[in-house]
Protein backbone atom coordinates (compact mmCIF):
# COMPACT_ATOMS: atom_id res chain seq x y z
CA UNK A 1 0.00 0.00 0.00
CA UNK A 2 0.79 3.57 -0.54
CA UNK A 3 0.70 6.05 2.13
CA UNK A 4 -0.25 9.52 1.43
CA UNK A 5 0.14 12.71 3.02
CA UNK A 6 -0.77 16.19 1.90
CA UNK A 7 0.18 20.21 3.25
CA UNK A 8 -1.48 22.38 4.21
CA UNK A 9 -4.54 20.19 5.63
CA UNK A 10 -6.91 23.22 5.48
CA UNK A 11 -6.53 26.75 4.47
CA UNK A 12 -8.67 29.86 4.68
CA UNK A 13 -7.56 32.04 1.49
CA UNK A 14 -8.55 35.41 -0.01
CA UNK A 15 -10.29 36.08 -3.25
CA UNK A 16 -7.64 36.47 -6.05
CA UNK A 17 -4.56 34.80 -4.03
CA UNK A 18 -2.94 31.45 -5.07
CA UNK A 19 -2.58 28.57 -2.85
CA UNK A 20 0.27 25.31 -3.44
CA UNK A 21 -0.86 22.13 -2.36
CA UNK A 22 1.60 19.69 -1.58
CA UNK A 23 1.23 15.88 -2.16
CA UNK A 24 4.05 13.10 -0.75
CA UNK A 25 4.25 9.45 -1.55
CA UNK A 26 5.79 7.43 0.49
CA UNK A 27 6.88 5.37 -2.46
CA UNK A 28 7.43 5.89 -5.90
CA UNK A 29 4.32 5.52 -7.80
CA UNK A 30 4.11 6.18 -11.77
CA UNK A 31 0.36 7.32 -11.64
CA UNK A 32 -0.46 10.38 -9.45
CA UNK A 33 -3.94 12.55 -9.88
CA UNK A 34 -5.90 15.18 -8.42
CA UNK A 35 -8.97 15.43 -7.47
CA UNK A 36 -11.92 17.83 -6.01
CA UNK A 37 -14.75 17.15 -3.29
CA UNK A 38 -17.14 20.02 -3.35
CA UNK A 39 -19.84 18.90 -0.64
CA UNK A 40 -22.41 16.88 -1.64
CA UNK A 41 -20.88 15.85 -4.80
CA UNK A 42 -18.98 13.19 -6.51
CA UNK A 43 -15.18 13.29 -7.22
CA UNK A 44 -14.42 14.94 -9.90
CA UNK A 45 -10.77 14.14 -11.20
CA UNK A 46 -8.77 17.48 -12.15
CA UNK A 47 -6.00 16.04 -13.78
CA UNK A 48 -3.15 13.28 -14.14
CA UNK A 49 -0.04 14.46 -12.98
CA UNK A 50 2.81 13.80 -15.33
CA UNK A 51 6.22 12.70 -14.19
CA UNK A 52 8.27 14.83 -16.11
CA UNK A 53 5.95 16.33 -18.60
CA UNK A 54 2.71 18.49 -18.65
CA UNK A 55 0.03 17.50 -16.68
CA UNK A 56 -3.13 15.69 -18.59
CA UNK A 57 -6.06 17.97 -17.47
CA UNK A 58 -10.23 16.85 -17.55
CA UNK A 59 -12.73 18.73 -19.44
CA UNK A 60 -13.54 21.63 -17.17
CA UNK A 61 -9.86 22.16 -16.05
CA UNK A 62 -6.99 24.42 -17.51
CA UNK A 63 -3.40 24.62 -16.76
CA UNK A 64 -3.18 28.26 -15.90
CA UNK A 65 -5.82 27.51 -13.21
CA UNK A 66 -4.65 24.71 -12.09
CA UNK A 67 -1.17 24.25 -12.29
CA UNK A 68 0.61 21.27 -11.63
CA UNK A 69 3.93 19.64 -11.21
CA UNK A 70 5.75 16.50 -10.88
CA UNK A 71 8.98 16.85 -10.43
CA UNK A 72 9.76 13.31 -9.34
CA UNK A 73 7.84 9.77 -8.70
CA UNK A 74 6.91 10.66 -5.03
CA UNK A 75 5.74 13.90 -5.41
CA UNK A 76 3.51 16.96 -7.06
CA UNK A 77 2.06 19.72 -6.38
CA UNK A 78 -1.38 21.72 -7.61
CA UNK A 79 -1.73 25.11 -7.80
CA UNK A 80 -4.74 26.60 -7.44
CA UNK A 81 -4.16 29.88 -9.09
CA UNK A 82 -6.32 33.54 -8.91
CA UNK A 83 -8.67 31.71 -6.56
CA UNK A 84 -12.88 32.52 -6.15
CA UNK A 85 -15.49 31.17 -3.74
CA UNK A 86 -16.60 28.85 -6.19
CA UNK A 87 -12.77 27.43 -5.82
CA UNK A 88 -13.91 26.45 -1.97
CA UNK A 89 -13.57 22.45 -1.71
CA UNK A 90 -11.89 19.66 -0.84
CA UNK A 91 -8.70 18.81 -3.09
CA UNK A 92 -7.53 15.24 -2.82
CA UNK A 93 -3.99 13.99 -4.05
CA UNK A 94 -4.02 9.85 -5.40
CA UNK A 95 -1.82 8.17 -6.77
CA UNK A 96 -1.75 4.40 -7.68
CA UNK A 97 -4.41 2.69 -10.22
CA UNK A 98 -2.00 1.71 -12.77
CA UNK A 99 -3.99 -1.19 -14.22
CA UNK A 100 -7.20 -2.48 -12.64
CA UNK A 101 -5.52 -4.99 -9.81
CA UNK A 102 -3.51 -1.74 -8.77
CA UNK A 103 -5.50 -0.21 -5.66
CA UNK A 104 -5.45 4.04 -6.37
CA UNK A 105 -4.84 5.66 -2.90
CA UNK A 106 -6.07 8.78 -1.37
CA UNK A 107 -4.11 11.36 0.94
CA UNK A 108 -6.58 12.90 3.37
CA UNK A 109 -7.15 16.00 1.52
CA UNK A 110 -7.13 19.66 1.62
CA UNK A 111 -9.77 21.27 2.97
CA UNK A 112 -9.48 24.98 1.20
CA UNK A 113 -11.91 28.03 1.99
CA UNK A 114 -11.83 30.80 -0.40
CA UNK A 115 -13.27 34.28 1.17
CA UNK B 1 -28.05 12.48 -16.18
CA UNK B 2 -25.14 11.66 -14.11
CA UNK B 3 -23.29 8.28 -15.52
CA UNK B 4 -23.36 7.15 -11.65
CA UNK B 5 -26.27 8.29 -9.34
CA UNK B 6 -26.14 7.69 -5.67
CA UNK B 7 -28.28 8.74 -2.89
CA UNK B 8 -26.40 10.99 -0.63
CA UNK B 9 -28.43 10.09 2.30
CA UNK B 10 -27.98 10.41 5.33
CA UNK B 11 -28.74 6.82 6.08
CA UNK B 12 -29.30 6.38 9.98
CA UNK B 13 -29.65 2.88 11.36
CA UNK B 14 -29.52 2.39 14.91
CA UNK B 15 -26.42 -0.50 15.35
CA UNK B 16 -26.92 -4.06 14.51
CA UNK B 17 -28.95 -3.46 11.51
CA UNK B 18 -28.23 -4.55 8.11
CA UNK B 19 -27.35 -1.45 5.62
CA UNK B 20 -28.24 -1.46 2.27
CA UNK B 21 -26.45 1.35 -0.17
CA UNK B 22 -26.93 1.53 -3.82
CA UNK B 23 -25.22 3.19 -6.96
CA UNK B 24 -27.20 3.27 -10.51
CA UNK B 25 -25.41 3.74 -13.23
CA UNK B 26 -25.68 4.44 -17.27
CA UNK B 27 -22.80 3.39 -18.91
CA UNK B 28 -23.09 -0.47 -20.01
CA UNK B 29 -19.24 -0.02 -20.46
CA UNK B 30 -18.56 0.01 -16.92
CA UNK B 31 -16.74 -3.50 -15.87
CA UNK B 32 -15.44 -3.04 -12.61
CA UNK B 33 -17.25 -1.78 -9.65
CA UNK B 34 -15.63 -0.96 -6.43
CA UNK B 35 -16.62 0.95 -2.98
CA UNK B 36 -14.71 3.20 -1.24
CA UNK B 37 -14.76 4.47 2.46
CA UNK B 38 -14.46 8.08 3.36
CA UNK B 39 -14.18 8.86 7.05
CA UNK B 40 -14.33 12.68 8.08
CA UNK B 41 -11.52 14.59 7.27
CA UNK B 42 -9.77 11.66 5.81
CA UNK B 43 -9.26 10.39 2.02
CA UNK B 44 -11.55 7.38 0.45
CA UNK B 45 -10.59 3.82 1.04
CA UNK B 46 -11.06 0.79 -0.74
CA UNK B 47 -13.30 -1.15 0.45
CA UNK B 48 -14.45 -3.59 -2.04
CA UNK B 49 -13.76 -4.49 -5.41
CA UNK B 50 -15.86 -6.65 -7.66
CA UNK B 51 -15.50 -7.28 -11.78
CA UNK B 52 -18.89 -7.94 -13.54
CA UNK B 53 -21.77 -9.48 -12.18
CA UNK B 54 -22.36 -11.01 -9.61
CA UNK B 55 -21.39 -11.20 -5.38
CA UNK B 56 -18.41 -11.10 -2.93
CA UNK B 57 -18.34 -11.14 0.12
CA UNK B 58 -15.69 -10.15 2.78
CA UNK B 59 -16.48 -10.44 6.59
CA UNK B 60 -20.01 -8.51 7.61
CA UNK B 61 -19.37 -6.49 3.87
CA UNK B 62 -21.29 -7.87 0.43
CA UNK B 63 -21.10 -5.94 -2.95
CA UNK B 64 -23.40 -7.24 -5.03
CA UNK B 65 -23.27 -6.27 -9.17
CA UNK B 66 -26.33 -6.49 -11.51
CA UNK B 67 -25.30 -5.57 -14.87
CA UNK B 68 -28.75 -5.96 -16.20
CA UNK B 69 -30.16 -3.55 -14.01
CA UNK B 70 -26.97 -1.36 -14.40
CA UNK B 71 -27.49 -1.60 -10.56
CA UNK B 72 -24.87 -2.16 -7.32
CA UNK B 73 -25.19 -2.48 -3.46
CA UNK B 74 -22.94 -3.14 -0.71
CA UNK B 75 -24.48 -4.16 2.10
CA UNK B 76 -23.11 -4.35 5.89
CA UNK B 77 -24.25 -6.33 8.22
CA UNK B 78 -24.31 -6.18 11.70
CA UNK B 79 -23.97 -2.76 11.54
CA UNK B 80 -21.17 -0.72 14.11
CA UNK B 81 -20.90 2.62 15.01
CA UNK B 82 -17.86 2.69 13.54
CA UNK B 83 -19.20 1.95 10.29
CA UNK B 84 -20.38 5.68 10.27
CA UNK B 85 -18.98 7.16 7.18
CA UNK B 86 -19.27 8.24 3.65
CA UNK B 87 -19.57 5.31 1.12
CA UNK B 88 -18.54 5.85 -2.35
CA UNK B 89 -19.12 3.48 -5.17
CA UNK B 90 -17.25 4.02 -8.25
CA UNK B 91 -16.37 2.26 -11.80
CA UNK B 92 -14.24 1.67 -14.10
CA UNK B 93 -14.76 0.96 -17.65
CA UNK B 94 -12.80 -1.65 -20.71
CA UNK B 95 -11.73 1.46 -22.58
CA UNK B 96 -8.30 1.17 -21.41
CA UNK B 97 -8.36 4.20 -18.85
CA UNK B 98 -8.46 2.52 -14.90
CA UNK B 99 -9.74 6.03 -13.95
CA UNK B 100 -13.07 5.69 -12.02
CA UNK B 101 -16.10 7.59 -12.51
CA UNK B 102 -17.10 8.33 -9.08
CA UNK B 103 -20.64 8.39 -7.16
CA UNK B 104 -21.65 11.29 -4.94
CA UNK B 105 -21.24 9.47 -1.60
CA UNK B 106 -24.00 8.15 0.61
CA UNK B 107 -23.12 9.46 4.59
CA UNK B 108 -24.35 6.58 6.59
CA UNK B 109 -24.56 7.24 10.39
CA UNK B 110 -24.75 3.74 12.71
CA UNK B 111 -26.13 5.08 16.26
CA UNK B 112 -25.72 3.03 19.37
Amino acid sequence: SAVISQKPSRDICQRGTSLTIQCQVDSQVTMMFWYRQQPGQSLTLIATANQGSEATYESGFVIDKFPISRPNLTFSTLTVSNMSPEDSSIYLCSAGGQGINNEQFFGPGTRLTVL
Amino acid sequence: QKEVEQDPGPLSVPEGAIVSLNCTYSNSAFQYFMWYRQYSRKGPELLMYTYSSGNKEDGRFTAQVDKSSKYISLFIRDSQPSDSATYLCAMIGSGGSYIPTFGRGTSLIVHP
